[in-house]
C-alpha cells in the first residue's frame, strides 16, 4: 500500500533560525495536505497543494509540490517560540479522495 | 472550529472490558473518520464512514468495530480492549467537496 515518509522525526532549532521539513510518497499524489498539531492538541489543516511544482506562502511558511506529484516541503523562515508542534503531510491512496493517508510526522522544537 | 466533539475525553479501563468512543458533528457531513495516534507512527486510519450505515476499514482496523445510525454520531468500539489499543483516537470529518480533513479534540484511551 501507499507509504508516506517524513524526515527529519525531530528538530531542534533556536529562536530565528529556519526549519524545513520533507515529504515523500511511495505512490504519485492527487493532492498534498499539511497539518499542524501543538502540543497536547489536534492536528489542524494548514493548506492543500494540488498542481505539480506548485508553491504556496503562509506568512512564514512555504509549501511546495514536487514536479513529481510524489514528494513535499514545508520550509519556516526565522522560526518563532509559536511555530513550536509536530507537522504531518498526508495525501489520498490511489483514487480514494476522500481517504488519507499521513506522515509520521516531524516534531519541531524552538529554544528561545 | 468544525463542531466536532469527542466523548469520553479521557478513559482508564481493563483489559477485557468493552469500550465504546462517541465521535458527534452537528454539521451533517457526510464523510466520519476514525484515527489512532501513537508515538512514531503518525495518524493511522481504523474506519471511515461514507454515511449512515456505510463504513469500511482502514490500515488498523482489527479490534475495531463502528456504527453510524445517524449522520451526526459516529461510534467506535473495542470490543474486548487489550493493552495495544492504548493510545489518542481522533475522529475527523470532511466538509463537503473539500478534501481537507477537521479533526476533534481527541480521546485519550489508556487500557491497564
Amino acid at each position: 500500500g501507499q507509504q508516506v515518509m517524513q524526515i527529519p522525526q525531530y528538530q531542534h532549532v533556536q529562536e530565528g533560525e529556519d526549519f524545513t521539513t520533507y515529504c515523500n510518497s511511495s505512490t504519485t499524489l492527487s493532492n498534498i495536505q499539511w497539518y499542524k498539531q501543538r502540543p497536547g492538541g489536534h492536528p489542524v489543516f494548514l493548506i492543500q497543494l494540488v498542481k505539480s511544482g506548485e508553491v504556496k506562502k503562509q506568512k512564514r511558511l512555504t509549501f511546495q509540490f514536487g514536479e513529481a506529484k510524489k514528494n513535499s516541503s514545508l520550509h519556516i523562515t526565522a522560526t518563532q517560540t509559536t511555530d513550536v508542534g509536530t507537522y504531518f503531510c498526508a495525501g489520498p491512496p490511489g483514487n480514494a479522495g476522500n481517504m488519507l493517508t499521513f506522515g509520521g510526522g516531524t516534531r519541531l522544537m524552538v529554544k528561545p | 472550529d468544525a463542531g466536532i466533539t469527542q466523548s469520553p475525553r479521557h478513559k482508564v479501563t481493563e483489559t477485557g472490558t468493552p469500550v465504546t468512543l462517541r465521535c458527534h458533528q452537528t454539521e451533517n457531513h457526510r464523510y466520519m473518520y476514525w484515527y489512532r495516534q501513537d508515538p512514531g507512527h503518525g495518524l493511522r486510519l481504523i474506519h471511515y464512514s461514507y454515511g449512515v450505515k456505510d463504513t469500511d476499514k482502514g490500515e488498523v482496523s482489527d479490534g475495531y468495530s463502528v456504527s453510524r445510525s445517524k449522520t451526526e454520531d459516529f461510534l467506535l468500539t473495542l470490543e474486548s480492549a487489550t493493552s495495544s489499543q492504548t493510545s489518542v483516537y481522533f475522529c475527523a470529518i470532511t466538509k463537503g467537496s473539500s478534501y481537507e480533513q477537521y479533526f476533534g479534540p481527541g480521546t485519550r484511551l489508556t487500557v491497564t
